[in-house]
């Protein structure tokens, strides 16, 4: 069965800098990844997908995410962290064979601090 | 485009109460999920329509929940005698597949409805 699991439920930066959030998936067919990201009292939004093309997948808001495959791995980076960055990232996966069921992870938190 | 509406945004009720909760999807979208999220956690998925067709139901959703999407359109969610445990944000979502292709569709979230159960 597909799983998403993010290293730490919470990550805290200082404007400006470097934003690293992780996700490592376990499927046992090539999936689909995804990041949504949620504010307060609001339902998500796509931030980026990779569905088999380029693995290095550019989203809105200036954040990207790197399919590494050998690592089973999905991160979220943006260079430089705006004060409007802060929210719940939750990383997800859907398997190509599905109908689009997607199994979201746990959620990680980010602080910007100014 | 006005994007997944979801009715009451908030819905205080007792325990052993019903409550029904309504999701309007993007007009031309022909699939819709429901997912509830509880504090702390990810969206868990509960069930699935292809048009009026309710296609997979998750082993979360008990026989308290029953879901419907009668014309294609809107569907709702009922919850019958409701327990704390199903304190929670339900989110409603859309996507809009084409015949032949069924992954890799991004789909659409509602606001979600916060459901507490006193």
């Amino acid at each position: 069965a597909q799983s998403v699991t993010q290293l730490g439920s919470h990550v805290s930066v200082s404007e400006g800098a470097l934003v690293l959030l992780r996700c490592n998936y376990s499927s046992s067919v090539p999936p689909y990844l995804f990041w949504y990201v949620q504010y307060p009292n609001q339902g998500l939004q796509l931030l980026l997908k990779y569905t088999s093309a380029a693995t290095l997948v550019k989203g809105i808001n200036g954040f990207e995410a790197e399919f590494k495959k050998s690592e089973t791995s999905f991160h979220l980076t943006k260079p430089s962290a705006h004060m409007s960055d802060a929210a719940e990232y939750f990383c997800a996966v859907s398997l190509k064979t599905s109908y689009d069921k997607v199994i979201f992870g746990p959620g990680t938190s980010l602080s910007v601090i100014p | 485009d006005t994007g997944v509406s979801q009715d009451p945004r908030h819905k205080i009720t007792k325990r052993g109460q019903n409550v029904t909760f309504r999701c309007d999807p993007i007009s031309e979208h022909n699939r819709l999920y429901w997912y509830r999220q509880t504090l702390g956690q990810g969206p868990e998925f509960l069930t699935y329509f292809q048009n009026e067709a309710q296609l997979e139901k998750s082993r979360l959703l008990s026989d308290r929940f029953s879901a419907e999407r009668p014309k294609g359109s809107f569907s709702t969610l009922e919850i019958q005698r409701t327990e704390q445990g199903d304190s929670a944000m339900y989110l409603c979502a859309s996507s809009l597949a084409s015949k032949g292709y069924q992954v890799g569709y991004e789909q659409y979230f509602g606001p979600g409805t916060r459901l507490t159960v006193t």
